[in-house]
C-alpha cells in the first residue's frame, strides 16, 4: 500500500500570495497517477486537478501540480480567501487507491 | 449535469449490518467505474472500494475487506455498500463517488454530499 504524507499540515497566507502543498509518496508514483481534491468547510469534497493537469470544471489556472517520483506539489498563485479549504492528494495507481491526510489551507 | 445521492445512513448498534446507496443520475452509469470513500468526524478521507463499470474488477482497502461489500446495479442506475458486522470506528460520512480517466489521468470527478453512519449502543 502507498503512503501518501502530506505537508505541511495547516497553512496560512494572505490574499494574493502563492501556496506550495506537498504530497510526498511512500514509493514511486506515476505522476499522471496523483489527483487532487478540495474540501470547504461543512461540503463534501470535490475533484481538483489530475496528475495530467486537468482542472475540473470552474478551476482556474491559479492552481497547477507537479513533482514526479515520490515527490509531489500542488501550487495555488494569487490565493483568494475562496481558496481556504483542506486539500487531499490521492493516488490512482493500483488499489487501494490512497488519500493524504490532508492540508488545511487558511486565507 | 452529473448527481450522486447517498442514502441509507443512520443509526446502528455495533455488530449490526447497513446498506447504503448512491442514486446516480446525469451520465450513462453503466460506463463508469464508482467509488466509496468516507470521512470520520474531523478526520480526513479515507478511500474504501471501487467497482469497474461491468463489475469485473473490484477493489477494496484493507481495513474494511471481509465486512463491506461494493456492488452495483446498472439497471438501476444505483451503487451499493453492503457493511457487516458494523463497529464504532466505522462512524462516519460515507460518499459516492464517480471514476473518470482523462489523458491517461485517472480520478474521482464527481462526488455525492454524503450519508451519516454512527455506530453506537
Amino acid at each position: 500500500e502507498i503512503v501518501l504524507t502530506q505537508s505541511p499540515g495547516a497553512l496560512s497566507l494572505s490574499p494574493g500570495e502563492r501556496a506550495t502543498l506537498s504530497c510526498r509518496a511512500s514509493q514511486t508514483v506515476i505522476s499522471i497517477y496523483l489527483a487532487w481534491y478540495q474540501q470547504r468547510p461543512g461540503q463534501a469534497p470535490r475533484f481538483l486537478i489530475s496528475g495530467a493537469s486537468r482542472r475540473a470544471t470552474g478551476i482556474p489556472d491559479r492552481f497547477s501540480v507537479s513533482g514526479s517520483g515520490t515527490d509531489f506539489a500542488l501550487t495555488i498563485s494569487r490565493l483568494e480567501p475562496e481558496d481556504s479549504a483542506v486539500y487531499y492528494c490521492q493516488h490512482y495507481g493500483t488499489a487501494p487507491y490512497t488519500f493524504g491526510q490532508g492540508t488545511k489551507l487558511e486565507i | 449535469q452529473v448527481q450522486l445521492v447517498e442514502s441509507g445512513g443512520g443509526v446502528v448498534q455495533p455488530g449490526r449490518s447497513l446498506r447504503l446507496s448512491c442514486a446516480a443520475s446525469g451520465f450513462i452509469f453503466r460506463g463508469y467505474g464508482m467509488h466509496w470513500v468516507r470521512q470520520a468526524p474531523g478526520k480526513g478521507l479515507e478511500w474504501l472500494a471501487v467497482i469497474s463499470y461491468d463489475e469485473s474488477r473490484i477493489y477494496s482497502a484493507d481495513s474494511v475487506r471481509g465486512r463491506f461489500t461494493i456492488s452495483r446495479d446498472n439497471s438501476k442506475n444505483t451503487l451499493y455498500l453492503q457493511m457487516n458486522s458494523l463497529r464504532p470506528d466505522d462512524t462516519a460520512v460515507y460518499y459516492c463517488a464517480k471514476d473518470e480517466c482523462s489523458g491517461g489521468s485517472c480520478f474521482a470527478d464527481h462526488w455525492g454530499q454524503g450519508t451519516l453512519v454512527i455506530v453506537s449502543s
